[in-house]
């Protein structure tokens, strides 16, 4: 079965205190792998795509790589605007399955000044 | 550029009232459509979605339905709200066949009581 798990629940940093997020998944043939941001009340907002193991992608103080079986989201020196909640989902490449994603429950990342 | 909108934003209904969540996306033609559902402090549950005007795949049996009356149209609907309906709701949209990410809409917030 399709699966998708993140750690830590939550997380919680002093400013400029770099670390990672987890995204662990199963899934049959990995068609993409997808970080989101979601902040309170908020629909996610898309941050990458990643395709294939070894792949990486930045933006800012965000850095995700990518695994056979685990993706990373590293966070260099992170600011108070950074807290959100981070997701993380997977596509299927299975032909009957690739419209659907399969999320995880998000790492709550909070970051005090 | 594309835009997804959800209306409304909140809603707050009554055990055994009916329910329709509108989504509708601008900027872009045949999209995949998508209703997910959030559950506090828990991941995205994906509820329907449609690749195409009057296709509707449904992944969790339940008491809503949809319907994708024009190619950038997604209703959520239920004849009868239970309290278990409660959630944030979301839409999303993504280009059809290929392994690209998911746009959010703002969710709707519906409470049952």
């Amino acid at each position: 079965e399709d699966q998708v798990t993140q750690s830590p629940e939550a997380l919680r940093l002093q400013e400029g205190e770099s670390s990672s997020l987890n995204c662990s998944y199963t899934v049959s043939g990995l068609r993409g792998l997808f970080w989101y941001r979601q902040d309170p009340g908020k629909g996610p907002e898309f941050l990458f795509t990643l395709y294939s193991a070894g792949e990486e992608k930045e933006k800012e103080r965000l850095k995700a790589t990518l695994t056979k079986k685990e993706s990373f989201l590293h966070i260099t020196a992170p600011k108070p605007e950074d807290s959100a909640t981070y997701l993380c989902a997977v596509q299927s490449g299975e032909r009957y399955n690739f419209n659907k994603f399969y999320f995880g429950s998000g790492t709550k990342l909070n970051v005090k000044p | 550029s594309q835009t997804i909108h959800q209306w409304p934003a909140t809603l707050v209904q009554p055990v055994g009232s009916p329910l329709s969540l509108e989504c509708t996306v601008e900027g872009t033609s045949n999209p995949n459509l998508y209703w997910y559902r959030q559950a506090a402090g828990r991941g995205l549950q994906l509820l329907f979605y449609s690749v195409g005007i009057g296709q509707i795949s449904s992944e969790v049996p339940q008491n809503l339905s949809a319907s994708r009356p024009q190619d950038r149209q997604f209703i959520l609907s239920s004849k009868k709200l239970l309290l278990s309906d409660s959630g944030f709701y979301l839409c999303a949209w993504g280009r059809s066949l290929s392994s690209y990410e998911q746009y959010f809409g703002p969710g709707t917030r519906l409470t049952v009581t």
